[in-house]
């Protein structure tokens, strides 16, 4: 039962471009959706969120985009950096879930210098 | 930058013993979680515990696992009978808000379990 799909398990982007990762979901009830970027050997990161009555949300570096007719939301990273390579997580949320935060698979950015 | 943490980092059991896994959340958190990523797979979520209570669980979380907060700083997991399908990263996290409600989930590093 995928609610949260990452179809690209991995990408590679050259330092200094855009990095543009993924994410589709099943779920309509879904209100919250979230990124989150893991180094190995530590626990995720919060990066950027963004709320399902907008459709992008910008913090520095990174833009979220969500289409909510398409289930589909998307990570910009402009401009990429060799520190950006992790595995990113895409999590949804429904509203009044109490932390229930369902997750991708993940895909994981390798930034070339 | 304060931070959530988690004793042991890695723990071997036998199939069949109790294993209780330690976090120390973020100090003026008040909803803690507990997730696993079992290898290879995705991030789940556990339990979630507010004042005192669990608040949400997923069908995961049987009456094998249980959650505490014996003090005022510690937030524990106990697995009472292991199987070896418990073998997994459980990642404990705390929040100043509800998670998933917009509040950001704070998480600790992790404590790796292995169950023979």
């Amino acid at each position: 039962d995928q609610q949260v799909k990452q179809n690209s398990p991995s990408l590679s982007v050259q330092e200094g471009r855009i990095s543009i990762l993924n994410c589709d979901y099943t779920n309509s009830m879904f209100d919250y959706f979230l990124w989150y970027k893991k180094y190995p050997a530590e626990g995720p990161t919060f990066l950027i969120s963004i709320s399902s009555i907008k459709d992008k949300n910008e913090d520095g570096r990174f833009t979220v985009f969500l289409n909510k007719s398409a289930k589909h939301l998307s990570l910009h990273i402009v401009p990429s950096q060799p520190g950006d390579s992790a595995v990113y997580f895409c999590a949804a949320a429904v509203g009044g879930s109490q932390g229930n935060l369902i997750f991708g698979k993940g895909t994981k950015l390798s930034v070339k210098p | 930058e304060p931070e959530v943490t988690q004793t042991p980092s890695h723990q071997v059991t036998q199939m069949g013993q109790e294993v209780i896994l330690r976090c120390v959340p973020i100090s003026n958190h008040l909803y803690f979680y507990w997730y696993r990523q079992i290898l290879g797979q995705k991030v789940e979520f556990l339990v979630s515990f507010y004042n005192n209570e669990i608040s949400e669980k997923s069908e995961i979380f049987d009456d094998q696992f249980s959650v505490e907060r014996p003090d005022g700083s510690n937030f524990t997991l106990k697995i009472r009978s292991t199987k070896l399908e418990d073998s997994a990263m459980y990642f404990c996290a705390s929040s100043g808000v509800a998670g998933g409600a917009g509040g950001e989930l704070f998480f600790g590093e992790g404590s790796r379990l292995t169950v023979l």
